[in-house]
């Protein structure tokens, strides 16, 4: 079974860009977390998605935004990005929301340097 | 608020035990998990615990005290390859769970 995959692996913005990142989980599994991890901050909680409703939500600005679509492939989207954003982004898939007993499978994430 | 705290680094000798604690303050709780992740590389998933004890999975062992509020991660006869940081998350209880993460702790093993 292929595992969770995250598309482009490495991107540079500049200030004040826009990215989309993609993640297709593992077939069968419908929930996708996205997290930020950044080396003082470890992993931060982005959002959760969820047969293509969002669950829940980190604490981040509006500026990150995501979806996930019927196949439950899901996309986040920055918008104006700033330099504090260069990070890696990873996306988490699991058969049931991370509310329950099963455990998140990792992609191998999209690192984002914004300059 | 909810926390979890973690020692931020940890060495140990090829061969030796190592115990990685593991301490949360979480609005409720409704398991916890232990993962691994290589430098440059995506976390892997190592155990989980949500009733207190010892689980054991052949070198790797994690225990959980939920009264403590607490958990730690046993690796035993270790590998240079178990160099890695090893994160911890809770899962909260209520209408809106999700998993609390740790900072991780980096383990350096020396040969």
């Amino acid at each position: 079974k292929a595992g969770v995959t995250q598309t482009p692996r490495y991107l540079i913005k500049t200030r004040g860009q826009q990215v989309t990142l993609s993640c297709s989980p593992i077939s069968g599994h419908r929930s996708v977390s996205w997290y930020q991890q950044t080396p003082g901050q470890g992993l931060q909680f982005l959002f959760e998605y969820f047969s293509e409703t969002q669950r829940n939500k980190g604490n981040f600005p509006g500026r990150f935004s995501g979806r996930q679509f019927s196949n439950s492939r899901s996309e986040m989207n920055v918008s104006t990005l700033e330099l504090g954003d260069s990070a890696l982004y990873l996306c988490a898939s699991s058969l049931r929301p991370s509310g329950s007993a099963y455990e998140q499978y990792f992609g191998p994430g999209t690192r984002l340097t914004v300059t | 608020g909810q926390n979890i705290d973690q020692p931020t680094e940890m060495t140990a000798t090829e061969g030796a035990i190592v115990q990685i604690n593991c301490t949360y303050q979480t609005s409720g709780f409704n398991g916890l998990f232990w993962y691994q992740q290589h430098a440059g590389e995506a976390p892997t998933f190592l155990s989980y615990n949500v009733l207190d004890g010892l689980e054991e999975k052949g070198r790797f062992s994690s225990f959980l005290s939920r009264s403590k509020g607490y958990s730690y991660l046993l690796l035993k006869e270790l590998q240079m390859k178990d160099s890695a940081s090893y994160l911890c998350a809770v899962r909260n209880a209520g209408n809106n769970r999700k998993l609390i993460w740790g900072l991780g702790t980096s383990l350096g093993v020396n040969p």
